[in-house]
């Protein structure tokens, strides 16, 4: 079936450093990659999403490419912020799976000033 | 618009009890989903719908646990009795069907079982 597997955390960086989260998955067939974003005390939320590959999703400054030779979508951000700090998932939705999503586990990002 | 609402936000309840949590879909979404987090075990799904028909209901924990879509605006989750061990966050979601669709989330609903 399909997985997905997520750099693990936590993550912890100095405001202004680079970031990377790994992410890697298993799926067959075609999927729709997502990266969701939880801050403290709220629901997932959507960062960005890439449908096929070599595509870039991006928002609020961070980037992922769908690369189908590697299975990746890593996720990057050149500068972070202390705003910056929360839980980041990346996910999965492929056309065996009947609309149901496939989360990782989950990386915990804490930004210092 | 308004987002995917739960209700309620917390709840704390004794051992025993039932509990009840309610969920109204983004109007238009026809796949609904119940998930539950701790720290422990993380994000699970729990159980999922299409047009109101629960699809896969694999990840419900036991028989205390049950969930209903009576019609396309409203799902229940409902734990009975109530242990300890189901103190989570337990979140409600939906999306259009289909495969490549962003899950959209609701604020989630903060169980404490005493």
């Amino acid at each position: 079936g399909d997985s997905v597997t997520q750099m693990e955390g936590p993550v912890t960086l100095s405001e202004e450093a680079f970031l990377t989260i790994n992410c890697t998955y298993t799926a067959t067939g075609y999927p729709s990659l997502f990266w969701y974003v939880q801050y403290p005390g709220e629901g997932l939320q959507l960062l960005l999403k890439a449908t096929k590959a070599d595509d870039k999703g991006s928002n609020k400054g961070f980037e992922a490419t769908y690369r189908k030779e590697t299975t990746s979508f890593h996720l990057e951000k050149g500068s972070v912020q202390v705003s910056d700090s929360a839980v980041y998932f990346c996910a999965l939705s492929g056309p065996t799976n009947a609309g149901k999503s496939t989360f990782g586990d989950g990386t915990t990002l804490t930004v210092k000033p | 618009d308004a987002g995917v609402i739960q209700s309620p936000r917390h709840e704390v309840t004794e051992m025993g009890q039932e509990v009840t949590l309610r969920c109204k879909p983004i109007s238009g979404h026809n796949s609904l989903f119940w998930y539950r987090q701790t720290m422990m075990r993380g994000l699970e799904l729990l159980i999922y719908f299409n047009n109101n028909v629960p699809i896969d209901d694999s990840g419900m924990p036991e028989d205390r646990f049950s969930a209903k879509m009576p019609n396309a605006s409203f799902s229940t989750l409902k734990i009975q009795p109530s242990e300890p061990r189901d103190s989570a966050v337990y979140f409600c979601a939906s999306s259009l069907a289909g495969y490549g669709n962003t899950i959209y989330f609701g604020e989630g609903s903060w169980l404490t079982v005493v």
